[in-house]
């Protein structure tokens, strides 16, 4: 049981546009600790996609953005492509547990 | 570029340790602007962050509290690397092992390493 909730699976048809939710609680997003998203190929490991919360790295298409509320947080993806499909995992910080935690991760299906 | 080279053997017996390192390129492990880490993940318990390394004047060490007891990260400024010891495995500590960077979120990890504990 993870800390930080996300749906174990979404889809959509190429060009549509998906979200991804990520709720946690008081002890982490919601207490004002950053969240970060990445994307993980089969095989390879995670990569960096968002990072505090709403901030693209370099070289991250701008059809990936990120946002924060309350105790909850969302990934969107615009304009699906099929090289999208992966699995996508939001991370925080957990008072309680004084560590870094990671969503039990979604699997992304590109119709 | 950041590049983090990991090393290690992909075997351990039960009760024994488990070590990794993992070589940094490209940046410093005593930079005191980022964080060197341990992630695992596994079917049953997905991705696991277990601990870090950091310098700010001087070290310190953050472990996760599932595996404080039976884990060390140690970094090596003559070789540029860091490394992860796990006391005492046991099967439930079967799980591709990785080593990352750490500034905002995780931005540069290693290939991955799968350790499997069996005897």
């Amino acid at each position: 049981q993870s800390v930080l909730t996300q749906p174990p699976s979404v889809s959509g048809a190429p060009g549509q546009r998906v979200t991804i939710s990520c709720t946690g609680s008081s002890s982490n997003i919601g207490a004002g600790y950053n969240v970060h998203w990445y994307q993980q190929l089969p095989g390879t490991a995670p990569k960096l996609l968002i990072y505090d919360n709403s901030n693209r790295p370099s070289g991250v298409p701008d059809r990936f953005s990120g946002s924060k509320s309350g105790t909850s947080a969302s990934l969107a993806i615009t304009g699906l492509q099929a090289e999208d499909e992966a699995s996508y995992y939001c991370q925080s910080y957990e008072s309680s547990l004084s560590g870094w935690v990671f969503g039990g991760g979604t699997k992304l299906t590109v119709l | 570029q950041v590049q983090l080279q990991q090393s290690g053997p992909g075997l351990v017996k039960p009760s024994q340790t488990l070590s990794l390192t993992c070589a940094i390129s490209g940046d410093s492990v005593s930079s005191n602007t980022v964080g060197w880490n341990w992630i695992r993940q596994s079917p049953s318990r997905g991705l696991e962050w277990l601990g870090r390394t950091y310098y700010r004047s001087k070290w310190y060490n953050d472990y996760a509290v599932s595996v404080k007891s039976r884990i060390t990260i140690t970094p090596d400024t003559s070789k540029n690397h860091f490394s992860l010891q796990l006391n005492s495995v046991t099967p439930e500590d079967t799980a591709v092992y990785y080593c990352a960077r750490s500034r905002q979120g995780y931005d540069y990890w290693g290939r991955g390493t799968l350790v499997t504990v069996s005897s």
